[in-house]
């Protein structure tokens, strides 16, 4: 059985950098064609994709956020980390990790099958 | 980017009812195109893949069809557990979701 896990802190200050952790179980990341993602959603907004890691550390990320974001992966502790610098207001969201859906192909992007309850995370001074 | 426009962006209707839900691509996405059912305080829930493919233990009412910048979301018989909102994701080049359809009870 799948299973993710999001943990990190509940608010941050403007311009701090936001490290978020998701804690996975029931697979891999080091078997093709695994991928982990990291989606958010605004409160009345639909949801963004931010970042997506495969099992050989091929990465893709949002265009209109990589300059801000970083994925990163720890396969001995089933571990996907999210880094947001420079953090906003606007930056305020619940922030799900999820279980790309297993297709061998079409490396741009996936559906995802599996996601964490989630962690809201407020950006405000 | 690809844009992504669903509608309507919400509509009413009763148990037992047909709904159909559109989902445009501003450019072809080729058949890339997933759905999704999310509740109040929920992470969405995948439904279709493939733009027609069904997740498994997702009810046989739920339907989608499409290719290229033209998808549906079809519902054949509403239950009381299907209102909720609907996204429709591409993952074509990168991603984006719609907006969004709330189907509410009439």
């Amino acid at each position: 059985q799948i299973t993710l896990k999001e943990s990190g802190p509940t608010q941050v200050k403007p311009t701090e950098t936001l490290t978020l952790t998701c804690t996975f179980s029931g697979f891999s990341l080091t078997s093709r064609p695994v991928g982990v993602g990291w989606i958010r959603q605004s409160p009345g907004r639909a949801p963004e994709c931010l970042a997506l890691i495969y099992w050989d550390d091929d990465k893709r990320y949002s265009p209109s956020l990589k300059s801000r974001v970083t994925i990163t992966k720890d396969t001995s502790k089933n571990l996907v980390i999210l880094s947001m610098i420079n953090t906003d207001p606007l930056d305020t969201a619940t922030y799900y990790c999820a279980h790309r859906r297993d297709y061998d192909g079409n490396w741009n992007g996936g559906a995802f099958d599996i996601w964490g309850q989630g962690t809201m995370v407020t950006v405000s001074s | 980017d690809i844009q992504m426009t669903q509608s309507p962006s919400a509509l009413s209707a009763s148990v037992g009812d047909r709904v159909t839900i559109t989902c445009r691509a501003s450019q072809s996405v080729s058949n890339w195109l997933a759905w999704y059912q999310q509740k109040p305080g929920q992470a969405p829930k995948l439904l279709i893949y493939q733009a027609s493919s069904l997740e498994s233990g997702v009810p046989s009412r739920f339907s989608g069809s499409g290719s290229g910048t033209e998808f549906t979301l079809t519902i054949t018989s509403l239950q009381p557990d299907d209102f909720a909102t609907y996204y429709c994701q591409h993952y074509n080049s990168y991603s984006s979701f719609g907006q969004g359809t709330k189907v509410e009870i009439k």
